[in-house]
């Protein structure tokens, strides 16, 4: 089973809300990974957790907060977004082999997010 | 930084033929190659992986890697409309840096 599953799928929120992000896996993976994707571009890295401690964060701006609560979850924190932050948000984990090249990335479906 | 291009497309070809899509990248140590298919609106999905130099075969897919020339493709035969999609190369290594992605369309 290489099932990541995301909630919620749609998100709309205004500009002084707070949301969060929520990805779930059970398949024993230690590295769990947000990206964002915008229309017609490929998915950009966001940030990595490898055994449940931030290992990359890619220069995200500090109104998204990635939090893992263990090994199996992975939550994102979104607090005062902008229009612009409007976009496919990817959860995906690997077994967590770091640079070894067997790591493959299991991506989740998905959640949309808009922001008004 | 690894650097990874890719033809946007969109490559159009008829059903039943082979479309053959090509990725080159920068990072001569690249040690894998991953081929994901990203269906509008929808997540990538895996669908090849490639370590060795030379064919990987799987159903009607096959990837080619050509290190020396820092080269990788995938080759699918017999194309179906179900296969138009975006198809996204990235080289492994704990951080998946995507190319452009192309975009094949297969019309009947």
């Amino acid at each position: 089973d290489t099932e990541v599953t995301q909630t919620p799928k749609h998100l709309v929120m205004g500009m002084t809300n707070k949301k969060s992000l929520k990805c779930e896996q059970h398949m024993g993976h230690r590295a769990m990974y947000w990206y964002k994707q915008k229309a017609k571009k490929p998915p950009e890295l966001m940030f990595v957790y490898s055994y449940e401690k931030l290992s990359i964060n890619e220069s995200v701006p500090s109104r998204f907060s990635p939090e893992c609560p263990n090994s199996s979850l992975l939550n994102l924190h979104l607090h005062a977004l902008q229009p612009e932050d409007s976009a496919l948000y990817l959860c995906a984990s690997s077994q967590g082999q770091g640079a070894t090249a067997v790591d493959t990335q299991y991506f989740g479906p998905g959640t949309r997010l808009t922001v008004l | 930084q690894k650097e990874v291009e890719q033809n946007s497309g969109p490559l159009s070809v008829p059903e039943g033929a082979i479309a053959s899509l090509n990725c080159t990248y920068s990072d001569r140590g690249s040690q894998s190659f991953f081929w994901y298919r990203q269906y509008s609106g929808k997540s990538p999905e895996l669908i090849m992986s490639i370590y060795s130099n030379g064919d990987k075969e799987d159903g009607r897919f096959t990837a080619q890697l050509n290190k020396a020339s820092q080269y990788v493709s995938l080759l699918i035969r017999d194309s179906q409309p179900s296969d138009s999609a975006t198809y996204l190369c990235a080289p492994g290594g704990g951080k998946l840096i995507f190319g452009t992605g192309t975009r094949l369309q297969v019309f009947p």
